[in-house]
């Protein structure tokens, strides 16, 4: 059962310092979501990949958040700078209807 | 602004009992609602969903009503199980690609 992959799974950092998530979906599915998870609350939705094209982007992504799939297939979101507000579990999902598929997240920690 | 808001942040139940667990919406356009439970280190995993043209749909232990009058949706588990204990999220697509999840419910079931 080949489902939605993340990693790392832990991410601890420095504050300032640059960090990179990997998403690998279901080969079959064509979009793509960012969610961010923190404690006591649902995952946010941070973008939308359908294939390669970035459909959509929340405001929570600043500038300092960047998100790619190349070839549209794995997808990676990047902070750059990342301060201690960043600390979160990073959800990927994946789908091809409404139902999403989530990976189990990379939770970062930001020192 | 919340728009899809679960009020209770957790829910104890003893094995066999029904488990009803509730959302609430505030905008009268949202035309579909998803669960998702999510174990710990774990993502979100699909459960079960609803159309609204529909005020009921049922999968095995596990139905959902929705109420569009009230904007009011709740997930029952009968009988409810220990393995059932886990967290809780309602959903819905606002707009294309963006979906809005509640905060969540912790449901934990007694042995």
């Amino acid at each position: 059962d080949t489902g939605v992959s993340q990693d790392p799974r832990h991410k601890i950092t420095k504050r300032g310092q640059n960090v990179t998530f990997r998403c690998d979906p279901i080969s079959e599915h064509n979009r793509l979501y960012w969610y961010r998870q923190t404690l006591g609350q649902g995952p946010e939705f941070l973008t939308y990949f359908q294939n390669e094209a970035q459909l959509e982007k929340s405001r929570l992504l600043s500038d300092r958040f960047s998100a790619e799939r190349p070839k549209g297939s794995f997808s990676t979101l990047e902070i750059q700078r990342t301060e201690q507000g960043d600390s979160a579990m990073y959800l990927c999902a994946s789908s091809r209807d409404i139902r999403q598929f989530f990976g189990p997240g990379t939770r970062l920690t930001v020192l | 602004d919340q728009q899809v808001k679960q009020n209770s942040p957790s829910l104890s139940v003893q094995e066999g009992r029904i488990s009803i667990l509730n959302c609430d919406y505030t905008n009268s356009m949202f035309d579909y609602f998803l669960w998702y439970k999510k174990y710990p280190a774990e993502g979100p995993t699909f459960l079960i969903s609803i159309s609204s043209i529909k005020d009921k749909n049922e999968d095995g232990r596990f139905t959902v009503f929705l109420n569009k009058s009230a904007k009011h949706l709740s997930l029952h588990i009968v009988p409810s199980q220990p393995g059932d204990s886990a967290v809780y999220f309602c959903a819905t697509p606002s707009g294309t690609y963006k979906y809005i999840f509640g905060t969540g419910t912790r449901l934990k079931v007694l042995a």
